[in-house]
């Protein structure tokens, strides 16, 4: 089964435009985690936010967690042509959501 | 090259027959953990090792699927009776904490 679910389901948009995705989950949590994959280099550990933390940031990833919504965002800022991908939201790093395919148009 | 390794790439069978999916882990990794996914979806979970011992199995999981890891190093996946419903992508991933690190996994078709 697959606890959390993503949305948008795809989302497109130009390059250096930010990027929002959200994730929802239904059970209490230690750890949510985000992951990326596309053709080139399979599946990629992005960011780890646990349940004590509200805000969490790696680069041009922001992660943010709300426990009581039960819900986490994913932004990816000035995107590159390079985040063309699926990102993933795991809750405890291994229940997956469905996805948010992420294409960025040159 | 160090990172995760998964034999074979492709396994095409016909239905009923019984397959073995291979997968090599980071060397000084002791977690280790196999997923299915199929087109559209998200990995889903199946089992996870610490070491040899085999900690979490997925309800979801028939009795037809078996999965090892002797000596805590390599790992087996098992799929007995193969049926269509089995095709998709058989992932490995391997981690000393949270932060997993996947194989290229393996394709898996069902004629």
């Amino acid at each position: 089964s697959q606890q959390g679910e993503e949305d948008p389901q795809a989302l497109s948009i130009q390059e250096g435009e930010n990027a929002t995705m959200n994730c929802s989950y239904k059970t209490s949590i230690n750890n949510l985690q985000w992951y990326r994959q596309n053709s080139g280099r399979g599946l990629v550990h992005l960011i780890l936010i646990r349940s004590n933390e509200r805000e969490k940031h790696s680069g041009r990833l922001r992660v943010t967690l709300d426990t009581s919504k039960k819900s986490s965002s994913l932004l990816i800022t000035a995107s590159r042509a390079a985040d063309t991908a699926s990102y993933f939201c795991a809750t405890e790093g291994i229940i997956f959501g469905k996805g948010t395919r992420l294409h960025i148009l040159p | 090259d160090t990172g995760v390794s998964q034999d074979p790439r492709h396994k095409i069978t016909k239905r009923g027959q019984n397959v073995t999916f291979r997968c090599d882990p980071i060397s000084e990794h002791n977690r280790l953990y196999w997923y299915r996914q199929t087109l559209g979806q998200g990995p889903e979970f199946l089992t996870y090792f610490q070491n040899e011992a085999q900690l979490e199995k997925s309800r979801l999981l028939s009795d037809r699927f078996s999965a090892e890891r002797p000596k805590g190093s390599f790992s087996t996946l098992e799929i007995q009776r193969t049926e269509q419903g089995d095709s998709a992508m058989y992932l490995c991933a391997s981690s000393t904490s949270f932060e997993q690190y996947f194989g290229p996994g393996t394709r898996l078709t069902v004629t």
